[in-house]
């Protein structure tokens, strides 16, 4: 086990709605990514918090944004929900402020947007 | 062109096999590299990181070529669990990951 935690594990969703996940890091990791993974497709950066700001970002809209905390957890936030953006939802953690370092993933919390 | 570009798979193979997955990359500047295991409805895992040397672990090989940006991972003597998704994994500046190539090794 990585020691990386994230909640809900499953969720359902209307379209035009809004939803908050969580991830905690592994102890001592002051990084956290986020990543989504549509099915059968690899994950995708959406963007990356270091020391409780944004570091880095993927190709995504607006409406997807985030948080870091002082204890280094996050937390995602989707606005308007769209269809597409079903998916799984990843949340890896690293030691350090590289975002090439080896990731250390959560479970994921799966994402059904109807 | 996809940043990471992994062979389509599937690859259904017998035990004991050796199986190759084959991977290249469009970013240069990439200075990191990894392979990942997925397993089914499962988070991805670290498999091993891949050096400019290549490196050995265990029944896994992985090989680097920056001058041709290819990344292989070799699998030899395929059990029952290494049935997964092997995922090609690039850093520069953030992480990249290839679509995956799935694996069944059969009976």
């Amino acid at each position: 086990e990585t020691g990386v935690t994230q909640s809900p594990t499953h969720l359902i969703k209307t379209r035009g709605q809004q939803v908050t996940l969580r991830c905690s890091s592994q102890s001592g990791h002051n990084t956290v990514s986020w990543y989504q993974q549509a099915l059968g497709q690899g994950p995708q950066f959406i963007f990356q918090y270091y020391r409780e700001e944004e570091n880095g970002r993927g190709n995504f809209p607006p409406r997807f944004s985030g948080l870091q905390f002082p204890n280094y957890s996050s937390e995602l936030n989707v606005n308007a929900l769209e269809l597409d953006d079903s998916a799984l939802y990843l949340c890896a953690s690293t030691p350090g402020g590289g975002g090439e370092e080896t990731q250390y993933f959560g479970p994921g919390t799966r994402l059904l947007v109807l | 062109r996809k940043e990471v570009e992994q062979d389509p798979g599937p690859f259904n193979v017998p035990e004991g096999a050796t199986v190759a997955f084959n991977c290249t990359y469009s970013n240069s500047a990439s200075q990191s590299f990894f392979w990942y295991r997925q397993d089914c409805r499962k988070e991805p895992k670290l498999l091993m990181s891949v050096y400019s040397s290549g490196n050995e672990d265990g029944r896994f090989t992985a090989q680097l070529n920056r001058a041709s940006q290819y990344i292989s991972l070799l699998i030899r003597d395929s059990k029952l669990s290494d049935s997964a998704t092997y995922l090609c994994v690039v850093g520069h500046n953030d992480m990249r990951f290839g679509a995956g190539t799935r694996l069944t090794v059969k009976p």
